[in-house]
Order: C-alpha cells, then sequence, then structure tokens
C-alpha cells in the first residue's frame, strides 16, 4: 500500500523558530492529515486538507498541499518546548471511503530546544 | 470528550502465550483499527472493521486476528506471541466518510520474552 513519506526524519531547533516538516505521497487522495504524538503516546489529530485545497490553517499550524506533486508541508511557528513530539503526515486514499484506514508515513521527530 | 481506550499500557508476556489487546470506543464509530508502530517504520495496519463481526486484513495480518462482536469493542489476538511482535499497538476509531479524523487511543506497549 502506498505510504506518506515525511522529510526530515528528525529535526532540531530552538524554541520561537519556525519547524517545516515535508511529507510526500504515492496515490491521488481525498484528503491528508497531519497528528502529533508525544513520546510513548497515542496520535492526536492536527489538521485535515482536503484534495482540492491548497493551504489551511490552524493557530500555529500551516499546512500546504500540492496535489500535482503529491507533497505536503506543515509549518508550526514560533515554537514551544511543548512542541516536541513525533509529526506523522496520513494519507485517505481516493478509492477508500473512510473504512478502510488512514496511511501513515514514518514520522519526523522535532526537538524544541529551550 | 471523545474517548479510545485499550486495556492496557504497558504488557509483558511470555514467547508462545495468546494474548490479548482489547480497544474500546465510545463515540459510536463505524470503523476501528489496530496499527503496530516500531522505529524506523511508522505505523503499520494490521487489521481494520468496517461493521460488527467484519474484518479486513491490512498490511501486515499474519500472526494477529481480531474480534468485533460489539460495536464498540475491537480485540486484538496473537495466538502465539513471539519476540518479533514486541512492539507498540494503537487501536482507532474514525467515522465513515471521507474527511474525518481518526481517533488513538493511548497504544500498548508489548514485550514478549
Amino acid at each position: 500500500s502506498q505510504q506518506g513519506e515525511e522529510d526530515p526524519q528528525a529535526l532540531s531547533i530552538q524554541e520561537g523558530e519556525n519547524a517545516t516538516m515535508n511529507c510526500s505521497y504515492k496515490t491521488s487522495i481525498n484528503n491528508l492529515q497531519w497528528y502529533r504524538q508525544n513520546s510513548g503516546r497515542g496520535l492526536v489529530h492536527l489538521i485535515l486538507i482536503r484534495s482540492n485545497e491548497r493551504e489551511k490553517h490552524s493557530g500555529r499550524l500551516r499546512v500546504t498541499l500540492d496535489t500535482s506533486k503529491k507533497s505536503s508541508s506543515l509549518l508550526i511557528t514560533a515554537s514551544r518546548a511543548a512542541d516536541t513530539a513525533s509529526y506523522f503526515c496520513a494519507t485517505d486514499e481516493a478509492s477508500g471511503g473512510g473504512a478502510d484506514g488512514l496511511t501513515f508515513g514514518k514520522g519526523t521527530h522535532l526537538i524544541i530546544q529551550p | 470528550d471523545v474517548k479510545v481506550t485499550q486495556s492496557s499500557r504497558y504488557l509483558v508476556k511470555r514467547t508462545g502465550e495468546k494474548v490479548f489487546l482489547e480497544c474500546v470506543q465510545d463515540m459510536d464509530h463505524e470503523n476501528m483499527f489496530w496499527y503496530r508502530q516500531d522505529p524506523g517504520l511508522g505505523l503499520r495496519l494490521i487489521y481494520f472493521s468496517y461493521d460488527v463481526k467484519m474484518k479486513e486484513k491490512g498490511d501486515i495480518p499474519e500472526g494477529y486476528s481480531v474480534s468485533r462482536e460489539k460495536k464498540e469493542r475491537f480485540s486484538l489476538i496473537l495466538e502465539s506471541a513471539s519476540t518479533n511482535q514486541t512492539s507498540m499497538y494503537l487501536c482507532a476509531s474514525r467515522p465513515t466518510g471521507v474527511r474525518t479524523e481518526a481517533f488513538f487511543g493511548q497504544g500498548t506497549r508489548l514485550t514478549v520474552v
């Protein structure tokens, strides 16, 4: 099955800086979602962007989607120590109806240095 | 507050044991999923279910089975646990639809010794 690939695998920045993570995928999608995972915990949904949208904002989060390049980016502005976590993109394939699950990438581990 | 609850945070089992991982959701979602998470491999789908008593294989079903007797409960079964099944197991649910998010449990870290 197709799988999103996040880039970079790990990212370490200073508090207050912006963090950008990228995701590439392989097939047509209905939507792309970003999730966050604190160490040893379950995933928490952050934001969903539909295939006909190009950009979406939620608080300090900004997501872009380029379906022609099959890629997405997640920008976290003004990072905080509490943003330290792993971030995953997940794709909802166009052929599915929500029943067959999301396909996750391997994640980007973000470390915010205080 | 929506909730997906996994029965254990940490579990240690012996090789060859039959292991049950339980997951309960209180959101009346049709769809439930079991993922396995390993370092460097991300989340991989083991099994999913779109209705009571219905199940579908995911990407890595070998060595696992599932049970969904009630809508709110989805169980993952390791018939004969092996050391290569040591992993973090994540349960999720989501409603049917093409613009829906998944809700995850807190995860079960299983160690097979």
